[in-house]
């Protein structure tokens, strides 16, 4: 059974600061990753998959990086909209999500 | 365009049963592996299980908390889904939704329907 394990739990940041948010497996997942940002009241977002393509509509201020084991999802520059929890989710064995990155407005 | 619409959420007592369903769209469903997973409020997302498709032996796999108390099933005829719970806990309660990939690179999700276990 794979593990993510999302760090840090909260990240405090200002508008137009950069965002790092990492995702770490328990075991090997190759690229079968995606990102989500979830606000309260609504379904996951989908922000990036295969790791590191964004899905349609997402600003390019969102990237994803990573294989293996390690991922990271970077906002390059915070918009007010940003603010929400960040889930990763592996589909390479089975599923898992993380438990989430909430990033709020310092 | 890939549609998921859940149904059948409320209210049920511990030791109930209640059935979810969810109808899909805009893909072929018969080739689909279906997953469900859960969100109690307030908290992270949980996958509860999935069902293959039956090219692919259609076998259903579900999560340590639920094996047991829960089964998923298709009607490929329907291009639905179905999420059976029975032996209900207060820890059940959760918004569940239906989500596949749909043989793509992305995943798509429901809107969820809310299950609240109480007495």
């Amino acid at each position: 059974e794979v593990v993510l394990t999302q760090s840090p739990g909260t990240l405090s940041l200002s508008p137009g600061e950069r965002a790092t948010l990492s995702c770490r497996a328990s075991q090997s997942v190759g690229t079968y990753l995606v990102w989500y940002q979830q606000k309260p009241g609504q379904t996951p977002r989908l922000l990036i998959y295969g790791a590191s393509s964004r899905a349609t509509g997402i600003p390019d201020r969102f990237s994803g990086s990573g294989s293996g084991t390690d991922f990271t999802l970077t906002i390059s520059r915070l918009e007010p909209e940003d603010f929400a929890v960040y889930y990763c989710h592996q589909y390479g064995s089975s599923w898992a999500f993380g438990q989430g990155t909430k990033v709020e407005i310092k | 365009e890939v549609q998921l619409v859940e149904s059948g959420g409320g209210l049920v007592k511990p030791g109930g049963s209640l059935r979810v369903s969810c109808v899909a769209s805009g893909f072929t469903f018969s080739n689909a592996w279906m997953t469900w997973v859960r969100q109690v409020p307030g908290k992270g997302l949980e996958w509860v299980g999935r069902i293959k498709s039956e090219t692919d032996g259609g076998a259903a796999d579900y999560a340590a908390p639920v094996k047991g108390r829960f089964t998923i099933s298709r009607d490929d005829s329907k291009t639905m889904v179905y999420l059976q719970m029975n032996s209900l806990k207060i820890e059940d309660t959760a918004v569940y939704y239906c989500t596949t990939f749909a043989r793509t690179d992305t995943p798509y999700w429901g809107q969820g329907t809310l299950v609240t276990v109480s007495s």
